[in-house]
Parts: C-alpha cells; sequence; structure tokens
C-alpha cells in the first residue's frame, strides 16, 4: 500500500531553472495539498485541490503553480526557482478536505535552489 | 495572523517518565485540533486529535483541549526512545476545509 508517492526525493536548482515536483495517491482521495517545511516555520499550505478540477491558493502560493491532472495527481511547479524556495515538500492528501479530517503525508522532497 | 504556538524544546525527559507537550492558538475559531509526530527526516504522520473540551485517551497518549484558555496539550505517559520525534501542533478553523495551522513543533528527547 504506497498512499503517497512523491517524486524525486531530492533536487538541485540553479536560480532561475524549472521543475515540476509530482505527487500521487492510490487513497481514493479527494483532496490533496501541497506544504513546505522550513527550519523555525513550521509547514506552511502552499496550494491545495479541493476535489478533481479545482486548485486554491494556500497561504504561500507566491512563486508556484499546481496542476491537479486527475484524482490521483498533484502536482506542483517552480517556474523560475529563488534560493527563497529552498525547502522541503510534502505532498498530502485526505478523503474530503473537511474538518477534523487526517492529512496523509508523502515521504517529501528536499529542494536546494543555489 | 492566526498562530499556533509551541516551545521548540528540546524537551528532555528519562525513559518511563511523563513528557508534556503545549500548545497555544490564537484564534477563537478553531474547533480541531491535532498532533502530528515528525521524526528526522520523515513526513508528519497523525497521532492524535480532539474536538471538545477535556481529555481524550489513546494507549499512552492523552491529548488535552481546553477552548477557553486556547492551549492543547499532549501528553506521552510511560515515554519510550522510540518517541523521540518532532511533535507538531495543528488547529483548523471551524467551517475552513482544507486549511490547517501548524505550529513549529516541540523537539522531544527520550533518554534511555
Amino acid at each position: 500500500n504506497a498512499g503517497v508517492t512523491q517524486t524525486p526525493k531530492f533536487q538541485v536548482l540553479k536560480t532561475g531553472q524549472s521543475m515540476t515536483l509530482q505527487c500521487a495517491q492510490d487513497m481514493n482521495h479527494n483532496s490533496m495539498y501541497w506544504y513546505r517545511q522550513d527550519p523555525g516555520m513550521g509547514l506552511r499550505l502552499i496550494y491545495y485541490s479541493a476535489s478533481e478540477g479545482t486548485t486554491d491558493k494556500g497561504e504561500v502560493p507566491n512563486g508556484y503553480n499546481v496542476s491537479r491532472l486527475n484524482k490521483r495527481e498533484f502536482s506542483l511547479r517552480l517556474e523560475s526557482a529563488a534560493p527563497s524556495q529552498t525547502s522541503v515538500y510534502f505532498c498530502a492528501s485526505s478523503e474530503w478536505g473537511g474538518t477534523n479530517e487526517k492529512l496523509f503525508f508523502g515521504s517529501g522532497t528536499q529542494l536546494s535552489v543555489l | 495572523q492566526k498562530e499556533v504556538e509551541q516551545n521548540s524544546g528540546p524537551l528532555s525527559v528519562p525513559e518511563g517518565a511523563i513528557a508534556s507537550l503545549n500548545c497555544t492558538y490564537s484564534d477563537r475559531g478553531s474547533q480541531s485540533f491535532f498532533w502530528y509526530r515528525q521524526y528526522s527526516g520523515k513526513s508528519p504522520e497523525l497521532i492524535m486529535s480532539i474536538y471538545s473540551n477535556g481529555d481524550k485517551e489513546d494507549g499512552r497518549f492523552t491529548a488535552q483541549l481546553n477552548k477557553a484558555s486556547q492551549y492543547v496539550s499532549l501528553l506521552i505517559r510511560d515515554s519510550q526512545p522510540s518517541d523521540s520525534a518532532t511533535y507538531l501542533c495543528a488547529v483548523q478553523r471551524g467551517g475552513s476545509n482544507y486549511k490547517l495551522t501548524f505550529g513549529k513543533g516541540t523537539l522531544l528527547t527520550v533518554n534511555p
């Protein structure tokens, strides 16, 4: 049972390069999320997708774009990477996104932008 | 600015002791409260959730909620070295689907 799968696990970019982080879940969840985690900052929501075909901004969306490709997949794109985007990125999913729901996290992507 | 505050630690306790982790929040509209455990280099996993004032027990873990004082705590009884991790408090406003606000986490170390 894979749960939430993220790729890649590690990535190093130069300033200005672009890349896409991939996320897929096999739990038939409707809602998916992208978080970033920085030392001393906790987890912060970048974007979320309440259901297939919808996406919305979270707390820190600037510099990112997302695509909910289908019910299983939710990708995060950095169009022009900046050193401030060096972070650990987590994809997560939940059944409906309502209150009281458990989030299931992927294993994370450690991104360094030089 | 809705905030969730946690003591960053590290909190160090001997094996077998009770570890007490605290969290305060600023949004009085908060309705759902969660504790996630995160081992070093791993992803967070949910260990407790609580929605009503009072205590909720699950095995060695007890979550306590006091909405009037705006704090939530996690007690770990008979602490084990395997409990050594960062504990993240997360809060969700009532009706605010999809959006959790996380604290910065408290690092707990249980010494054998």
